[in-house]
């Protein structure tokens, strides 16, 4: 069964400096979501993503914050001057935009900011 | 606004014995209810959905869940427990009339199930 794909799993960054977290998604999947989990609490939508732009956004991801697909595949999602507070798992997820198909989760990648 | 209620921080039951992981949701027209499980250092991994028809959805692992539209419920069910499946399971719901067909998922804040031998 294909898998969307996120590296790194694991990112230790200091406070300040800019992560880029990435994923690849399932093939014919045209609608693409980070989501991130604090430790112990729920996941929390973050961005959606569709023909290159920006479909809908919460009040978490603010300025410091982008997503792109630069060259087709990978999708990204940049964290220009990480804080204390973006330590979370952060999870990629896929779908094909039809709202009674499930979207599919990546592994995540756990952010670690020190 | 949009929100999904689980009420039990954890759920503990002996293998062999039936297993119920509630969620009540809370959305301004229909919705679209999700079911994902979550093992250690692991993804999301969906379980089952309702979309519409019949209340009782099954889906993977023998799991099945109870759409409730009066009780606006969701409850995940298995007959009969296995120790494999200790897990946190995420309900989830998106609302057809917000963010349409491609809309974001809301999640609950997760049920950590544990089932003992």
């Amino acid at each position: 069964e294909p898998e969307v794909t996120q590296t790194p799993s694991h990112q230790v960054t200091q406070m300040g400096q800019e992560v880029i977290l990435r994923c690849v998604p399932i093939s014919n999947h045209l609608y693409f979501y980070w989501y991130r989990q604090i430790l112990g609490q729920k996941v929390e939508f973050l961005v959606s993503f569709y023909n290159n732009e920006i479909s809908e956004k919460s009040e978490i991801f603010d300025d410091q914050f982008s997503v792109e697909r630069p060259d087709g595949s990978n999708f990204t999602l940049k964290i220009r001057s990480t804080k204390l507070e973006d330590s979370a798992m952060y999870f990629c997820a896929t779908g094909t935009g039809t709202g009674n198909q499930p979207q599919h989760f990546g592994d995540g990648t756990r952010l670690s900011i020190l | 606004a949009q929100s999904v209620a689980q009420p039990e921080d954890q759920v503990n039951v002996a293998e062999g014995n039936p297993l119920t992981v509630k969620c009540t949701y809370s959305v301004s027209g229909n919705p679209y209810l999700f079911w994902y499980v979550q093992y250690p250092n692991r993804g999301l991994q969906f379980l089952l959905k309702y979309i519409t028809g019949d209340n009782l959805v099954k889906g993977s692992y023998g799991f099945e869940a109870e759409f409730n539209k009066s009780q606006t419920s969701f409850h995940l069910k298995k007959p009969s427990a296995l120790v494999s499946d200790s897990a946190l399971y995420f309900c989830a719901v998106r609302d057809v009339n917000y963010g349409g067909s491609q809309g974001n998922l809301i999640f609950g804040k997760g049920t950590k199930l544990s089932v003992k031998p």
